[in-house]
């Protein structure tokens, strides 16, 4: 059965500090995909960033990267440089080949201006 | 435009009581989801349908019925409604199976009393 966990249920942060969050994945499956999804305050959910299991390439986006190593089963989200807005529940989610999402627990982050 | 739209945003209903939410997307996509979100905000799937076929469909009572008129549309129905269903529910789409990003609806708040 497929598992994802954060262990991190709440992290606050200053504005401008770096944080990262932490994503630990279990499969059986070797074709699986990883997901980043981000929930403000006001409730929505949007999604950060995809990966596929054969894609081991970090990615960055602006103050935002990822770093995904197969090794460890891991899947960890930095945030660079923090703002206020950046104030949210992060998920991390894991799809099998079956086509069924699971999804951590999240993690809240507060940044404190 | 919206992508994945929900209808009602907030439902306040009695015990026993059955009720419906509506979800909609116009991104042409071909899987639909419902997830729960509870208080504590984990988040578990529902149901997924693809093009209006039932794919997913998660230990959840079967006072809960998924009716998917065409691949655009995914109505969640409750019968007998109990206190334990008040939660925040998400309906998402993405456009094949698990291997997309999903596209979240703004979630309707069910509340039973």
């Amino acid at each position: 059965a497929q598992k994802v966990t954060q262990a991190q249920t709440e992290i606050s942060v200053v504005e401008k500090e770096d944080v990262t969050l932490d994503c630990v994945y279990e499969t059986r499956d070797t074709t699986y995909y990883l997901f980043w999804y981000k929930q403000p305050p006001s409730g929505e959910l949007v999604f950060l960033i995809r990966r596929n299991s054969f894609d081991e390439q970090n990615e960055i986006s602006g103050r935002y990267s990822w770093n995904f190593q197969k090794s460890t089963s891991s899947f960890n989200f930095t945030i660079t440089a923090s703002q206020v807005v950046d104030s949210a529940v992060y998920f991390c989610a894991l799809t099998e080949n079956a086509g069924k999402s699971t999804f951590g627990d999240g993690t809240t982050l507060t940044v404190k201006p | 435009d919206t992508a994945v739209s929900q209808t009602p945003k907030y439902l306040v209903t009695q015990m026993g009581n059955d009720k419906s939410i509506k979800c909609e997307q116009n991104l042409g996509h071909d899987t639909m989801y419902w997830y729960k979100q509870d208080s504590k905000k984990f988040l578990k799937i529902m149901f997924s349908y693809n093009n209006k076929e039932l794919i997913i469909n998660e230990t959840v009572p079967n006072r809960f019925s998924p009716k998917s008129p065409d691949k655009a549309h995914l109505n969640l129905h409750i019968n007998s409604l109990e206190l334990g269903d008040s939660a925040v529910y998400f309906c998402a789409s993405s456009q094949t199976g698990g291997s997309e990003e999903q596209y979240f609806g703004p979630g309707t708040r069910l509340t039973v009393t």
